[in-house]
């Protein structure tokens, strides 16, 4: 299976802030890497997929790259909403293995 | 709007069976390759298992392969999570996932219904 490793596992940071989150493969999964927030008691919400790809409706501040084996996602100046965790998933390899997470705290 | 709505979720004896349900509205089900995933209470998202748009691939988790079983009708826009031989560490909320497109491979999880739990415990 393919291992995901997100660094962070927390982050404190402040409005306006520019954060940045890594995502590391086990092995190379070319480009197909996705970005989920999650919110307490809601479902993951998809942010980024194709590595790069920003779905509609998300906020240009977020934004991702990387191929490979290494993957970010930056948050260009944090707003209150964007207070959540955050976590990763591969879409190369069965089992479609997700990150442990990354909690953002003000 | 894309609405996915769970069902079949509750409390269960460890070896014992549940059968989910999934019923999707506000898109054309047979365009999209279907998922579960499934959330421990604390802890990150676990893919179980996804379906092709016509069934033709299936995958499955290591974790639930051989209990597991994973089918869609496209005429009632449903699709199934059959659990066999349920253990406590299958305990979470199950989550019906709409993909991004028709193949279960590189599809990016798009829409999220908001779960049904599912406690394996005696």
């Amino acid at each position: 299976d393919i291992q995901m490793t997100q660094s962070p596992s927390s982050l404190s940071a402040s409005v306006g802030d520019r954060v940045t989150i890594t995502c590391r493969a086990s092995h190379s999964i070319s480009n197909y890497l996705n970005w989920y927030q999650q919110k307490p008691g809601k479902a993951p919400k998809l942010l980024i997929y194709g590595a790069s790809t920003l779905q509609r409706g998300v906020p240009s501040r977020f934004s991702g790259s990387g191929s490979g084996t290494d993957f970010t996602l930056t948050i260009g100046s944090l707003q209150p909403e964007d207070f959540s965790t955050y976590f990763c998933q591969q879409s190369s390899t069965a089992p479609y293995t997700f990150g442990q997470g990354t909690k953002l705290e003000i | 709007e894309v609405r996915l709505v769970e069902s079949g979720g509750g409390l269960v004896q460890p070896g014992r069976s549940l059968r989910l349900s999934c019923t999707g509205s506000g898109f054309t089900f047979d365009d999209f390759a279907m998922h579960w995933v499934r959330q421990a209470p604390g802890k990150g998202p676990e893919w179980v298992s996804g379906i092709s748009w016509n069934s033709d691939t299936i995958g499955y988790a290591d974790s639930v392969k051989g209990r597991f079983t994973i089918s869609r009708d496209n005429a009632k826009n449903s699709l199934y999570l059959q659990m066999s031989s349920l253990r406590p560490e299958d305990t979470a909320l199950y989550s019906c996932v709409k993909a991004k497109i028709v193949v279960v491979k590189n599809s990016p999880l798009e829409d999220w219904g908001q779960g049904t739990l599912v406690t394996v415990s005696s």
